[in-house]
């Protein structure tokens, strides 16, 4: 099945900075997907990542606010700008692994103090 | 709409117990279902993956099983171990990418 390494695993933020997550996948996928897991919640889909388009954001999440890179069909990136402390929760990516489902990398625990 | 509900939310049992987590569902036209665990302030592992026309997955101590009709899916643990002790979670595919999601069932196993 399909690898995902996410960086960093963990990060402590000042508020009204930014901060970008990165995922690599070890196989080339169409379709990348960036969710947000608030503390104590189940998991949100923020957007969904085509190469060589923009991005699709689901309703309540923007692009200002989230930006999001695909350069190429293995990597992707989220930004979480202008950071506030609404905003601590962990940020995970994923992809479709055929005939294993969902697959998601490590995940990123954001704090924002 | 679909929708996902775990029960129980939490679960503490003592190891060695053999238990079951419960995933059920509103609308029968799914996918599949795929049940992950996660540990504190981590990522999703993958545990077993139920297409829509199958009525079970097995690996190793876990067992799932899923009866569409029903609505319902769940989770077979044996012999329990405290390395068991996460969250459980089971999603819902209806087959447009956009997964539907339990809440969770928070697993403790006491030594």
């Amino acid at each position: 099945s399909a690898v995902i390494s996410q960086k960093p695993s963990r990060d402590i933020c000042q508020r009204g900075t930014s901060l970008t997550i990165q995922c690599q996948v070890d196989s080339q996928v169409t379709m990348m997907f960036w969710y947000r897991q608030q503390p104590g919640q189940s998991l949100t889909l923020i957007a969904t990542a085509n190469q060589g388009s923009e991005a699709t954001y689901e309703s309540g999440f923007v692009i200002d606010k989230f930006p999001i890179s695909r350069p190429n069909l293995t990597f992707s990136t989220l930004t979480v700008s202008n950071m506030s402390p609404e905003d601590s929760s962990i940020y995970l990516c994923s992809v479709e692994d055929p005939g294993y489902g969902y697959t998601f990398g490590s995940g990123t625990r954001l704090t924002v103090v | 709409k679909q929708e996902v509900t775990q029960i129980p939310a939490a679960l503490s049992v003592p190891e060695g117990e053999n238990l079951v987590l419960n995933c059920s569902f509103t609308d029968s036209a799914i996918y599949n279902l795929q049940w992950f665990r996660q540990d504190p302030g981590k990522g999703l592992t993958s545990l077993l993956l139920i297409q829509s026309s199958q009525r079970e997955q097995t690996s190793g101590r876990l067992n799932a099983s899923l009866d569409k009709s029903s609505g319902r899916s769940t989770l077979y643990i044996a012999a329990s171990q405290p390395g068991d002790s996460a969250t459980y979670l089971c999603a819902v595919n209806p087959s447009n990418y956009q997964l539907i999601w339990g809440a969770g069932t928070k697993l403790i196993i006491k030594p």
